[in-house]
């Protein structure tokens, strides 16, 4: 069946550092590749997607590229602000209307 | 416009009691999902609605586990004989469509503690 595997947290970084949280896939035909955020005492919320391969997702500085070659979709933000403390999953979505998360990634940014 | 709504936010039941929690979708979605999500995990896939009907339930983990969607709006999950293993969060989401490129849309989630 259908997995995603993320980067085990929790990561610690300090403010205006660079983000890299890695995810790989497994998913038969095109699946669809979110990024979801959960900051502390709130609902999960699309951060960003990506539908088709070579497609790049980004929002609020957020990035993820959709690599088929690779079955990957790697978050990655050049400079993390205080605020981006937050579970991060990725995720997702098959053809079919099946959604498989990962376990998510703890970040947290100190100043 | 309203989000997606869950009722009751805490429910607090002993073992062997039957609960039901309550999922109030965005108007006009024909999507709608139940996941479980354990501490420090991700959301588990349950099941999924494409308007009344389950298009995919290989996610319920036993048939103590079941769901509705009668009108294709509101939706129940209904857990029956309940273990002290199923305390967790209970998530909807809903999306607008039958694309798969839709983003799901989730609410605040039920947390359900068996003691």
């Amino acid at each position: 069946g259908d997995s995603v595997t993320q980067m085990e947290g929790p990561v610690t970084l300090s403010e205006e550092a660079f983000l890299t949280i890695n995810c790989t896939y497994t998913a038969t035909g095109y699946p669809s590749l979110f990024w979801y955020v959960q900051y502390p005492g709130e609902g999960l919320q699309l951060l960003l997607k990506a539908t088709k391969a070579d497609d790049k997702g980004s929002n609020k500085g957020f990035e993820a590229t959709y690599r088929k070659e690779t079955t990957s979709f790697h978050l990655e933000k050049g400079s993390v602000q205080v605020s981006d403390s937050a579970v991060y999953f990725c995720a997702l979505l098959s053809n079919a209307g099946k959604s498989t998360f990962g376990d998510g990634t703890t970040l947290t940014v100190k100043p | 416009g309203a989000g997606v709504s869950q009722t009751p936010s805490n429910k607090v039941t002993e073992k062997g009691k039957y609960v039901e929690l309550r999922c109030d979708p965005i108007s006009g979605h024909t999507a709608l999902y139940w996941y479980r999500q354990s501490l420090g995990q991700g959301p588990e896939f349950l099941i999924y609605f494409q308007g009344t009907g389950a298009a995919d339930d290989s996610g319920l983990p036993n048939d103590r586990f079941f769901a509705v969607r009668p009108e294709g709006s509101v939706s129940t999950l209904k857990i029956q004989r309940t273990e002290r293993g199923d305390s967790a969060v209970y998530l909807c989401a809903s999306r607008p469509g039958g694309a798969s490129t839709d983003t799901q849309y989730f609410g605040p989630g039920t947390r359900l503690t068996v003691l």
